[in-house]
C-alpha cells in the first residue's frame, strides 16, 4: 500500500511569492496535518484537517491557508512568502483524529531566496 | 500549554551499546498521548510506538524498548545493542486528548543519535 505522497520534493521560490504544496493520505485514511520543520528544530503543528474541515491550527500567519478535497488529499497554501518561511513542510495523515498514529511523508523542502 | 523537552541534543556511541533517549513532557490534560518518532537522513518521520496517559506499562519491541512513568512526566526510550542503521533524529511527541487532537502534536527538539560502527 502506498504511504503518504506529497509533491513536490523540493521548491525554491522568492520573497513575496506564493506557493501551494499538496498531500495525498494514506488510502482509507480520513485526517490530514501539516507541520512545518526548521532546520534543527522539531516539526511545528500548523493546520488539522478531518472530514474536509479545519478542526485545529496552529500558531501561523493568515499567510498560511489549506484545504482538503473529497478525496482526502490537501493543499497547503503560503502567501507573500518570507525568508523564514524556508522549512521542510511535511503532511501527515491519520485514520482518524489527531491523536491516533499519524503517518508522515516525505516532505516538500520549500526555501525562500 | 503542552511541551515536551529533550535535553540531549546529541548522542554518540559505539555500535552494540546500550543507549537511552529521554523525554520530559509538561500537560495540563489528564488524558494524553505520547509519541516517539524517528527520523532517519532522508527526512521522512517515522512512527516509533504511542501510548496513551493510562498505560503505564513498558512496552518492548525487540531491541526498542520505551518507560512511561506518569511520576516524574517522563517517558524514555532505549535501544539495546545499537546498529548503525539506528542513527537518526529521534522525536518525543505528546497531544493532549482534551481537544479531541485538533491542535496536533507537540514535538521535543529532538536527539540526534549517532551509532559508530
Amino acid at each position: 500500500d502506498a504511504g503518504v505522497t506529497q509533491s513536490p520534493t523540493h521548491l525554491i521560490k522568492t520573497r513575496g511569492q506564493h506557493v501551494t504544496l499538496r498531500c495525498s493520505p494514506i488510502s482509507g485514511h480520513k485526517s490530514v496535518s501539516w507541520y512545518q520543520q526548521v532546520l534543527g528544530q522539531g516539526p511545528q503543528f500548523i493546520f488539522q484537517y478531518y472530514e474536509k474541515e479545519e478542526r485545529g491550527r496552529g500558531n501561523f500567519p493568515d499567510r498560511f491557508s489549506a484545504r482538503q478535497f473529497p478525496n482526502y488529499s490537501s493543499e497547503l497554501n503560503v502567501n507573500a512568502l518570507l525568508l523564514g518561511d524556508s522549512a521542510l513542510y511535511l503532511c501527515a495523515s491519520s485514520y482518524l483524529r489527531g491523536y491516533n498514529e499519524q503517518f508522515f511523508g516525505p516532505g516538500t523542502r520549500l526555501t525562500v531566496l | 500549554a503542552q511541551k515536551v523537552t529533550q535535553a540531549q541534543t546529541e548522542i554518540s556511541v559505539v555500535e552494540k551499546e546500550d543507549v537511552t533517549l529521554d523525554c520530559v513532557y509538561e500537560t495540563r490534560d489528564t488524558t494524553y498521548y505520547l509519541f516517539w518518532y524517528k527520523q532517519p537522513p532522508s527526512g521522512e518521520l517515522v512512527f516509533l510506538i504511542r501510548r496513551n496517559s493510562f498505560d503505564e506499562q513498558n512496552e518492548i519491541s525487540g531491541r526498542y524498548s520505551w518507560n512511561f512513568q506518569k511520576s516524574t512526566s517522563s517517558f524514555n526510550f532505549t535501544i539495546t545493542a545499537s546498529q548503525v542503521v539506528d542513527s537518526a533524529v529521534y522525536f518525543c511527541a505528546l497531544s493532549e486528548g482534551s481537544g479531541g487532537g485538533a491542535d496536533g502534536l507537540t514535538f521535543g527538539k529532538g536527539t540526534h543519535l549517532i551509532i559508530q560502527p
